[in-house]
């Protein structure tokens, strides 16, 4: 079946330092992936579209600059939480289309990146 | 507006009690709608996917129905065990949105 990873799994960091999530499907090729933010007992929330070489989207409410996507290959998307601070903490997971449309669309989910800003 | 709205919050069961977890939604125009389990501090993992033309769809111990006429779906979990407890996510995509409903947190009991 389609997997996606992401790394790190955790990552704890200082006020102010910027992170890099990676998101990357192992063994099809994506041409959109999706970045989520989810907070404790809540559901998840898009936050931006990523397109292969091309500019992201960007949900209502989400600094773009901010929060930086890079879709450079067919396999890997990155967010950049720049200038992170205590409530950017959450849990960010990312999720993948296959490139090969079909009728059913679905995604493929990554197991999440929690984010600790102290 | 487009909706996805589940039902009970939470609940709590014992092991081996089946359940049902519901699902309404306000989205259109419909293409499927998606049964998700995410365990706490991980991603969600599909369990179903349904089409319009679809009312029932199973793996293994979970259920999934569709009434797409009057845009509600179910989740039934047969005997459920302790591994069973989760978030479960409704998803629903229409033409370019995919709405994610706030999910059923169900915690089984030995």
């Amino acid at each position: 079946g389609a997997v996606v990873s992401q790394h790190p799994s955790w990552v704890i960091c200082k006020s102010g330092t910027s992170v890099k999530i990676e998101c990357r499907s192992l063994d099809f090729q994506a041409t959109t992936m999706f970045w989520y933010r989810q907070f404790p007992k809540q559901s998840l929330m898009l936050m931006a579209t990523s397109n292969e070489g091309s500019k992201a989207t960007y949900e209502q409410g989400v600094e773009k600059d901010k929060f930086l996507i890079n879709h450079a290959s067919l396999t890997l998307s990155t967010l950049t939480v720049t200038s992170a601070h205590p409530e950017d903490s959450s849990f960010y997971i990312c999720s993948a289309r296959d490139r090969v449309p079909s009728s059913l669309d679905e995604q493929f989910f990554g197991p999440g990146t929690r984010l600790t800003v102290l | 507006k487009n909706q996805v709205e589940q039902s009970p919050q939470s609940l709590i069961i014992l092991e081996g009690k089946n359940c049902t977890l519901q699902c309404n939604y306000t989205v259109s125009p419909f293409s499927n709608l998606r049964w998700y389990k995410q365990d706490t501090g991980r991603g969600p993992v599909s369990l179903t996917i349904m089409t319009f033309s679809e009312n029932t769809k199973s793996n293994g111990r979970y259920t999934a129905t569709l009434d797409a006429d009057t845009k509600q779906s179910s989740l039934h979990i047969t005997a459920s065990q302790l591994s069973d407890s989760a978030s479960y996510i409704c998803v629903v995509s229409a033409r370019d949105k995919i709405i994610f409903g706030k999910g059923t947190r169900l915690h089984i009991l030995p």
